[in-house]
């Protein structure tokens, strides 16, 4: 079955520095992976999607890479704020399965001012 | 109120006893998800619905019982639940599903439940 494996779980960077999360995927026919995050006593939201279609994609300081080979994608964000502090979740979906979403466990950034 | 809501936002509840989550999307989706959210677990998908048919249920024990009677609405019904069905559990819409598009799912706020 489908299954995606996030790294690290837990992520402590200074205020200005770069945060990386990796996750991992199983399923070669994948062809989606958005990031959400979630702050801490509020929903998931939407921060950057990526399709198999491209390998990068960047909105201001967060970027997503892609790479099918290996199946793996990554969230990179550059000059974190302490408001970047939050749990990041990325996931997977393939359209056979219409919209159904596998997660990763999430990873805990914190920012440290 | 916009986007997805949910309600109640806390609920404890024993293990005989019968309550139900509610959601409500107001973007006009036809789609509806149910996700159970455990500490140090991935997102779980519960339920699908698509234009208020079940198009996916994963195993979930027959203690939670959905129901969608229109395209705005998803309930959660709960029913002898265990202690470890405590979790946040949330709500989802999307635009579609299952069209060869891929489409954003906005998530509700979430209900807190704990069994005791």
């Amino acid at each position: 079955g489908e299954n995606v494996e996030q790294h690290p779980s837990t992520l402590s960077v200074q205020e200005g520095d770069s945060a990386v999360i990796k996750c991992t995927y199983s399923d070669s026919a994948s062809n989606y992976f958005p990031w959400y995050k979630q702050e801490l006593g509020k929903r998931p939201q939407l921060i950057i999607d990526i399709r198999s279609n491209v390998g990068e994609k960047k909105d201001q300081r967060i970027a997503v890479t892609l790479n099918k080979t290996a199946k793996h994608f990554s969230l990179h964000i550059t000059e974190t704020q302490p408001e970047d502090s939050a749990v990041y979740f990325c996931a997977a979906s393939f359209m056979e399965y219409g919209n159904k979403l596998v997660f990763g466990a999430g990873t805990i950034l914190r920012v440290k001012s | 109120e916009t986007g997805v809501t949910q309600t109640p936002r806390h609920l404890v509840m024993g293990m005989t006893n019968k309550k139900s989550l509610k959601c409500e999307q107001h973007l006009g989706h036809n789609a509806m998800y149910w996700y159970k959210q455990s500490a140090k677990k991935p997102l779980e998908l519960m339920f699908v619905y698509s234009l208020e048919e079940r198009v996916e249920n994963n195993s979930v024990p027959s203690r939670f019982s959905p129901e969608c009677p229109n395209s705005s609405h998803l309930f959660l019904h709960l029913h002898t639940l265990q202690p470890e069905d405590s979790a946040l559990y949330l709500c989802a819409s999307s635009q579609d599903y299952g069209t060869g598009t891929y489409n954003e799912q906005f998530f509700g706020p979430g209900t807190r439940l704990t069994v005791l």
